[in-house]
């Protein structure tokens, strides 16, 4: 009953460096979406997912990639680390929205990742 | 600027006393989520709202939906040390793609 994965939990890296943070769930959500939060800016979207090849752009996707191969990952690729994106990362998974519709789902999140770029 | 605000920033209130918190959009809400975080740790789901007028309690938390005001309240009864922490508004925004957007949230501390 693992819900929503994110690794790792700490990350310190250099400024240039890059990494991937990984996100995986196990529910078969269609939806999938990475978000960052900093202090007194609630959590901003970065990219998002509606399912596996469809990806879009969220609120602040500079600095960021990701690709959605399968349902069950949604990894998030910082392409050269900055200060600027120290943060706590969240992935989240629902199951997909409908336009139009009441059918919307709450969304599971994982513990978060915690990164520092020094 | 964000297309969710929630106020007040943050709230100090006496145990025992009553709070609410509020959200504010600039379009139309469509589904309306409310979460709890505590501090340095993961969100918790309370409630999700799809309706207008649409009204939900969970123990002495209720959230309300105002469709024409674009706005949900978060009203909390009687509050207890372990209501503190940070509650965030999230809206289904209607984009190219659906996406869930969330409000800067509120910090709440309750002092026994």
């Amino acid at each position: 009953n693992a819900g929503v994965t994110q690794t790792p939990k700490f990350q310190v890296l250099k400024t240039g460096q890059s990494m991937t943070l990984q996100c995986a769930q196990d529910m078969n959500h269609e939806y999938m979406s990475w978000y960052r939060q900093d202090p007194g800016m609630g959590l901003r979207l970065i990219h998002y997912s509606v399912g596996a090849g469809i990806t879009d752009q969220g609120e602040v996707p500079n600095g960021y990639n990701v690709s959605r191969s399968t349902t069950e990952d949604f990894p998030l690729r910082l392409l050269s680390a900055a200060p600027s994106q120290t943060s706590v990362y969240f992935c989240a998974s629902s199951r997909k929205l409908i336009r139009g519709e009441y059918s919307n789902q709450p969304q599971h999140f994982g513990d978060g990742t915690r990164l520092s770029i020094l | 600027s964000q297309e969710l605000e929630q106020s007040p920033q943050s709230l100090i209130v006496q145990e025992g006393k009553n709070l609410t918190i509020n959200c504010t959009s600039s379009k139309t809400l469509y589904g309306l989520y409310w979460y709890k975080q505590k501090y340095g740790e993961g969100l918790i789901f309370l409630m999700m709202l799809q309706k207008g007028g649409e009204e939900k309690s969970h123990e002495k938390i209720t959230a309300k939906l105002d469709e024409k005001k674009q706005q949900s309240s978060l009203h909390i009864t009687a509050s207890q040390p372990s209501h503190a922490g940070i509650y965030l508004c999230g809206a289904d925004v209607k984009t190219s793609y659906d996406k869930v957007i969330f409000g800067p949230g509120t910090s709440l501390s309750v002092i026994p």
